[in-house]
């Protein structure tokens, strides 16, 4: 059984690029949601995807971009990089409903230079 | 503004002895608590969590304790092994509002001395 997959796993950008990172979920998960984690901090909600559309959103300018297609992967766009969004960035996947624990994947480091 | 807190970045046990990681939260919302771990180059793994309905869960080494009149929340394991050496973050959220986003500590690492 397949985990949460991400890739790529590293990433180097220079500032103004734009990246995309994807995500497929765990096996039977409908929810991606995704998560930034900086240097010595716990990770920050960004987002949410569920059929489709962007459920939550968390304390993110509009930079941040998402996607989900219909097997249910997803796709977190970044434009105009900043130094600032270096970052480990964390997919998790869950199944609808309250209080299911998140899945997360390995995540996706990306270093803006 | 920090709406989970882990004022404590480091910890050190004797194999054997108990381990207790603590948190506390600001945000009166929240009625779901969890922890994860996470080992190097690994994303965090689901460990153990709590309803606000309940002041303790047990699972195998594992007791999560809730104090909701002090916002407070602690992990303990015993008996600590060498293999539990990772980061521990306390993450919460507020289910009622229809809301599953996750606010997380900033972790404490978590070192088991054989």
């Amino acid at each position: 059984d397949a985990g949460v997959t991400q890739s790529p796993t590293h990433l180097i950008k220079t500032r103004g690029q734009q990246v995309t990172l994807r995500c497929s979920p765990k096996s039977g998960h409908d929810t991606v949601s995704w998560y930034q984690q900086a240097l010595g901090q716990g990770p920050q909600f960004i987002f949410q995807y569920y059929e489709e559309e962007e459920r939550q959103r968390g304390n993110f300018p509009d930079r941040f971009s998402g996607h989900q297609f219909p097997n249910y992967s997803s796709e977190l766009n970044v434009n105009a990089l900043l130094l600032g969004d270096s970052a480990l960035y964390l997919c998790a996947s869950s199944s609808q409903g309250f209080n299911e624990k998140l899945f997360f994947g390995s995540g996706t480091q990306l270093s803006v230079l | 503004d920090q709406q989970v807190k882990q004022n404590s970045p480091s910890l050190s046990v004797q194999e054997g002895r108990i381990s207790i990681l603590n948190c506390d939260y600001t945000n009166s919302m929240f009625d779901y608590f969890l922890w994860y771990k996470k080992y190097p180059a690994e994303g965090p793994t689901f460990l153990i969590s709590i309803s606000s309905i309940k002041d303790k869960n047990e699972d195998g080494r594992f007791t999560v304790f809730l104090n909701k009149s002090a916002k407070h929340l602690s992990l303990h394991i015993v008996p600590s092994q060498p293999g539990d050496s990772a980061v521990y973050f306390c993450a919460a959220s507020e289910s009622r509002s229809g809301a599953n986003n996750l606010f997380f500590g900033t972790g404490t690492r978590l070192t088991v001395i054989p």
